[in-house]
Protein backbone atom coordinates (compact mmCIF):
# COMPACT_ATOMS: atom_id res chain seq x y z
CA UNK A 1 0.00 0.00 0.00
CA UNK A 2 0.41 3.74 0.02
CA UNK A 3 2.85 4.74 2.91
CA UNK A 4 5.59 7.48 3.81
CA UNK A 5 9.29 6.72 5.75
CA UNK A 6 10.40 9.56 6.97
CA UNK A 7 14.22 10.13 9.06
CA UNK A 8 13.78 9.34 12.69
CA UNK A 9 14.44 12.21 15.41
CA UNK A 10 14.83 14.16 17.09
CA UNK A 11 17.88 16.25 14.89
CA UNK A 12 19.37 18.98 16.63
CA UNK A 13 20.85 21.58 15.14
CA UNK A 14 22.89 24.57 15.84
CA UNK A 15 21.18 28.02 14.57
CA UNK A 16 22.09 28.77 11.05
CA UNK A 17 23.40 24.91 10.03
CA UNK A 18 21.73 23.66 7.15
CA UNK A 19 18.90 21.21 7.60
CA UNK A 20 17.75 18.07 5.46
CA UNK A 21 15.30 16.10 6.90
CA UNK A 22 14.59 12.31 4.24
CA UNK A 23 11.30 11.43 3.55
CA UNK A 24 10.32 8.50 0.78
CA UNK A 25 7.09 7.42 -0.64
CA UNK A 26 5.96 4.07 -1.57
CA UNK A 27 2.89 4.30 -3.95
CA UNK A 28 1.40 3.31 -6.75
CA UNK A 29 1.44 5.86 -9.83
CA UNK A 30 2.53 9.25 -8.50
CA UNK A 31 0.92 11.01 -5.75
CA UNK A 32 0.95 14.70 -4.69
CA UNK A 33 3.80 15.05 -1.61
CA UNK A 34 3.21 17.42 1.38
CA UNK A 35 5.42 18.72 4.12
CA UNK A 36 3.45 19.80 7.24
CA UNK A 37 4.87 21.49 10.36
CA UNK A 38 3.55 20.81 13.98
CA UNK A 39 4.70 23.83 16.18
CA UNK A 40 5.00 23.96 19.71
CA UNK A 41 1.13 23.73 21.11
CA UNK A 42 -0.54 24.02 17.88
CA UNK A 43 -2.19 22.31 14.83
CA UNK A 44 -0.45 21.23 11.94
CA UNK A 45 -0.14 23.11 8.90
CA UNK A 46 0.75 23.33 5.35
CA UNK A 47 4.54 24.01 4.97
CA UNK A 48 5.00 23.10 1.27
CA UNK A 49 3.44 20.79 -1.78
CA UNK A 50 4.64 19.19 -4.98
CA UNK A 51 1.98 17.83 -7.28
CA UNK A 52 4.41 16.03 -10.21
CA UNK A 53 8.52 14.93 -10.52
CA UNK A 54 10.43 17.25 -10.74
CA UNK A 55 8.62 20.09 -8.56
CA UNK A 56 9.96 22.23 -6.12
CA UNK A 57 8.05 23.20 -3.37
CA UNK A 58 8.86 26.19 -0.96
CA UNK A 59 8.00 28.30 1.23
CA UNK A 60 9.44 30.46 4.48
CA UNK A 61 12.82 29.30 3.56
CA UNK A 62 12.25 25.38 3.07
CA UNK A 63 12.24 23.60 -0.12
CA UNK A 64 11.38 20.41 -1.20
CA UNK A 65 11.84 18.27 -4.38
CA UNK A 66 9.99 15.84 -5.78
CA UNK A 67 12.22 12.91 -6.97
CA UNK A 68 10.53 9.88 -9.06
CA UNK A 69 14.00 8.06 -9.36
CA UNK A 70 14.42 7.77 -5.71
CA UNK A 71 11.10 8.26 -4.75
CA UNK A 72 11.95 11.02 -2.17
CA UNK A 73 10.35 14.64 -1.20
CA UNK A 74 13.71 15.61 1.18
CA UNK A 75 13.16 18.66 2.97
CA UNK A 76 15.99 21.37 2.93
CA UNK A 77 16.73 24.59 4.28
CA UNK A 78 19.90 26.58 4.37
CA UNK A 79 20.29 28.07 7.29
CA UNK A 80 17.77 27.12 10.34
CA UNK A 81 16.54 29.48 13.08
CA UNK A 82 15.11 28.76 17.05
CA UNK A 83 11.68 29.29 15.48
CA UNK A 84 12.24 26.56 13.47
CA UNK A 85 12.02 23.84 15.78
CA UNK A 86 8.88 21.97 15.38
CA UNK A 87 7.75 18.48 14.70
CA UNK A 88 7.76 18.22 10.40
CA UNK A 89 5.56 15.69 9.00
CA UNK A 90 5.56 14.08 4.97
CA UNK A 91 2.87 13.50 4.09
CA UNK A 92 1.33 11.74 0.41
CA UNK A 93 -1.88 11.72 -1.20
CA UNK A 94 -2.94 9.50 -3.83
CA UNK A 95 -5.90 9.16 -6.53
CA UNK A 96 -6.83 12.30 -4.62
CA UNK A 97 -8.43 10.16 -1.87
CA UNK A 98 -5.98 8.22 0.40
CA UNK A 99 -3.70 10.33 2.19
CA UNK A 100 -0.44 8.96 4.54
CA UNK A 101 1.75 10.85 6.91
CA UNK A 102 4.84 10.02 8.32
CA UNK A 103 5.96 9.36 12.13
CA UNK A 104 6.90 12.96 12.02
CA UNK A 105 10.37 14.45 12.64
CA UNK A 106 11.04 16.54 15.83
CA UNK A 107 13.73 19.60 14.94
CA UNK A 108 15.06 21.35 17.94
CA UNK A 109 17.47 24.52 16.91
CA UNK A 110 19.55 25.82 19.36
CA UNK A 111 20.85 29.17 19.78
CA UNK B 1 -4.15 31.36 10.04
CA UNK B 2 -7.13 28.37 10.52
CA UNK B 3 -10.19 28.76 11.49
CA UNK B 4 -10.87 25.23 12.75
CA UNK B 5 -11.19 25.13 16.49
CA UNK B 6 -11.15 22.12 18.87
CA UNK B 7 -12.48 21.99 22.72
CA UNK B 8 -11.26 20.97 25.39
CA UNK B 9 -7.43 20.93 24.49
CA UNK B 10 -7.22 18.42 27.52
CA UNK B 11 -9.18 16.27 28.97
CA UNK B 12 -8.76 13.86 31.71
CA UNK B 13 -11.42 11.59 32.52
CA UNK B 14 -12.06 8.28 34.27
CA UNK B 15 -13.23 4.97 32.33
CA UNK B 16 -16.29 4.64 30.90
CA UNK B 17 -16.71 7.64 30.57
CA UNK B 18 -18.91 9.39 27.57
CA UNK B 19 -17.01 12.31 26.42
CA UNK B 20 -17.51 14.31 23.41
CA UNK B 21 -14.45 15.97 21.53
CA UNK B 22 -15.88 19.06 19.55
CA UNK B 23 -14.46 20.63 15.98
CA UNK B 24 -15.46 23.80 14.86
CA UNK B 25 -14.68 25.61 11.45
CA UNK B 26 -15.31 29.05 9.52
CA UNK B 27 -14.14 28.36 6.39
CA UNK B 28 -17.52 26.60 5.07
CA UNK B 29 -15.34 23.57 4.25
CA UNK B 30 -17.27 20.50 2.83
CA UNK B 31 -14.85 17.90 4.14
CA UNK B 32 -13.60 17.50 7.91
CA UNK B 33 -11.61 14.66 9.50
CA UNK B 34 -10.41 13.17 12.47
CA UNK B 35 -6.81 11.87 13.00
CA UNK B 36 -5.52 9.99 16.21
CA UNK B 37 -1.87 10.56 16.85
CA UNK B 38 -0.20 9.24 19.45
CA UNK B 39 3.59 10.45 20.25
CA UNK B 40 6.13 8.98 17.29
CA UNK B 41 3.68 8.02 15.42
CA UNK B 42 1.95 8.83 11.80
CA UNK B 43 -1.44 10.47 12.14
CA UNK B 44 -3.85 7.72 11.66
CA UNK B 45 -7.68 9.03 9.78
CA UNK B 46 -10.25 7.24 12.06
CA UNK B 47 -12.99 9.40 11.06
CA UNK B 48 -14.01 11.64 7.46
CA UNK B 49 -16.94 13.30 5.98
CA UNK B 50 -17.62 14.95 2.84
CA UNK B 51 -20.99 16.74 3.76
CA UNK B 52 -23.75 16.91 5.74
CA UNK B 53 -25.25 13.80 7.02
CA UNK B 54 -22.31 12.11 4.95
CA UNK B 55 -19.63 10.04 7.44
CA UNK B 56 -17.52 7.04 6.88
CA UNK B 57 -14.87 5.18 9.11
CA UNK B 58 -11.37 6.20 7.75
CA UNK B 59 -7.91 3.38 7.82
CA UNK B 60 -7.73 2.40 11.70
CA UNK B 61 -10.84 0.98 13.63
CA UNK B 62 -11.76 3.60 16.49
CA UNK B 63 -14.88 2.82 18.47
CA UNK B 64 -15.73 6.31 18.42
CA UNK B 65 -18.80 8.24 16.63
CA UNK B 66 -19.20 10.82 14.20
CA UNK B 67 -21.82 13.23 12.94
CA UNK B 68 -22.39 15.85 11.06
CA UNK B 69 -25.52 18.04 10.90
CA UNK B 70 -23.86 21.21 10.13
CA UNK B 71 -21.20 21.71 7.73
CA UNK B 72 -18.97 23.84 10.22
CA UNK B 73 -19.61 21.05 13.33
CA UNK B 74 -18.06 17.79 13.17
CA UNK B 75 -18.10 16.28 16.71
CA UNK B 76 -16.39 13.08 18.27
CA UNK B 77 -18.34 10.74 20.89
CA UNK B 78 -16.32 7.98 22.75
CA UNK B 79 -19.51 6.19 24.70
CA UNK B 80 -17.24 4.53 26.99
CA UNK B 81 -13.68 5.57 27.34
CA UNK B 82 -10.88 3.24 28.14
CA UNK B 83 -7.45 3.70 28.62
CA UNK B 84 -6.54 2.52 25.27
CA UNK B 85 -8.30 5.77 24.25
CA UNK B 86 -5.70 7.72 25.51
CA UNK B 87 -4.38 9.79 22.40
CA UNK B 88 -4.43 13.34 20.43
CA UNK B 89 -6.91 13.49 18.58
CA UNK B 90 -6.66 15.87 15.87
CA UNK B 91 -9.60 17.66 13.60
CA UNK B 92 -9.02 19.08 10.12
CA UNK B 93 -10.87 20.51 7.84
CA UNK B 94 -9.87 21.12 3.41
CA UNK B 95 -12.11 22.61 0.65
CA UNK B 96 -10.96 20.06 -1.78
CA UNK B 97 -10.07 16.72 -0.43
CA UNK B 98 -6.76 15.06 1.32
CA UNK B 99 -4.18 17.43 1.00
CA UNK B 100 -4.45 20.71 1.49
CA UNK B 101 -5.98 20.40 5.01
CA UNK B 102 -6.72 22.57 7.71
CA UNK B 103 -5.63 21.67 11.52
CA UNK B 104 -7.21 22.39 14.49
CA UNK B 105 -5.04 22.26 18.08
CA UNK B 106 -5.91 19.17 18.98
CA UNK B 107 -7.64 17.32 22.24
CA UNK B 108 -5.20 15.84 24.32
CA UNK B 109 -7.25 12.75 25.99
CA UNK B 110 -6.67 11.00 29.02
CA UNK B 111 -8.48 8.21 30.47
CA UNK B 112 -7.54 6.89 33.64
Amino acid sequence: GNSVTQMEGPVTLSEEAFLTINCTYTATGYPSLFWYVQYPGEGLQLLLKATKADDKGSNKGFEATYRKETTSFHLEKGSVQVSDSAVYFCALVYNNNDMRFGAGTRLTVKP
Amino acid sequence: EADIYQTPRYLVIGTGKKITLECSQTMGHDKMYWYQQDPGMELHLIHYSYGVNSTEKGDLSSESTVSRIRTEHFPLTLESARPSHTSQYLCASSKQGPGELFFGEGSRLTVL
